[in-house]
């Protein structure tokens, strides 16, 4: 979606590396999601903050962590203690329940 | 817990309608969305009805929904090449959560020239 920008697209880690993401958007939305996709499953939800300086555990956050220190970014680190860090990650804006979602283009993670 | 299921895959051949189905179990379901992702992006909101909603019409896409079955469909009419990819029903409620959304598994959708 225009606005909503992840970088970079493609990103490798190496065994007991952290690696942060990026998402930035300039649609002034107050709520910020992160997600994780594997193959053949639907969204995972990793973090979500609803306003700066608050965020909140979702479904799987055990091996990740975010910050967010701006309206605009919501950064999403991938731990050494993520194991399987290997997945396809979304940056979405939306919320609250009544107003629909939209989406990065999305960070490809793999392991070297 | 809510759950969302969706058929893996469905293939049709161009000019041809496709219908994806998507079945939940949260009741309270209100808000009901369709998503679109091509390969190697994210996901693009195609559609969205609400609970209070029998059907919904926007060009091509049909979107129905059923609430007695808890059942959504979209249905794609003259599908053409360049509709093949994912498909994802979601759905948010709030009762589920004031920012929770639950996605299905995805419906790959094939195109046949």
């Amino acid at each position: 979606d225009g606005g909503i920008t992840q970088s970079p697209k493609y990103l490798f880690r190496k065994e007991g590396q952290n690696v942060t993401l990026s998402c930035e958007q300039n649609l002034n939305h107050d709520a910020m999601y992160w997600y994780r996709q594997d193959p053949g499953q639907g969204l995972r939800l990793i973090y979500y903050s609803q306003i700066v300086n608050d965020f909140q555990k979702g479904d799987i956050a055990e091996g990740y962590s975010v910050s967010r220190e701006k309206k605009e970014s919501f950064p999403l680190t991938v731990t050494s203690a993520q194991k399987n860090p290997t997945a396809f990650y979304l940056c979405a804006i939306g919320g609250p329940y009544n107003q629909p979602q939209h989406f990065g283009d999305g960070t490809r993670l793999s392991i070297l | 817990g809510e759950d969302v299921e969706q058929s893996l895959f469905l293939s049709v051949r161009e000019g041809d309608s496709s219908v994806i189905n998507c079945t939940y179990t949260d009741s309270s379901s209100t808000y009901l969305y369709w998503y679109k992702q091509e390969p190697g992006a994210g996901l693009q909101l195609l559609t969205y009805i609400f609970s209070n909603m029998d059907m919904k019409q926007d060009q091509r896409l049909t979107v129905l929904l059923n609430k007695k079955d808890k059942h959504l469909s979209l249905r794609i009419a003259d599908t053409q090449t360049g509709d093949s990819a994912i498909y994802f029903c979601a759905f948010s409620s709030p009762t589920s959560g004031t920012y929770k959304y639950i996605f299905g598994t995805g419906t790959r959708l094939k195109v046949l020239a």
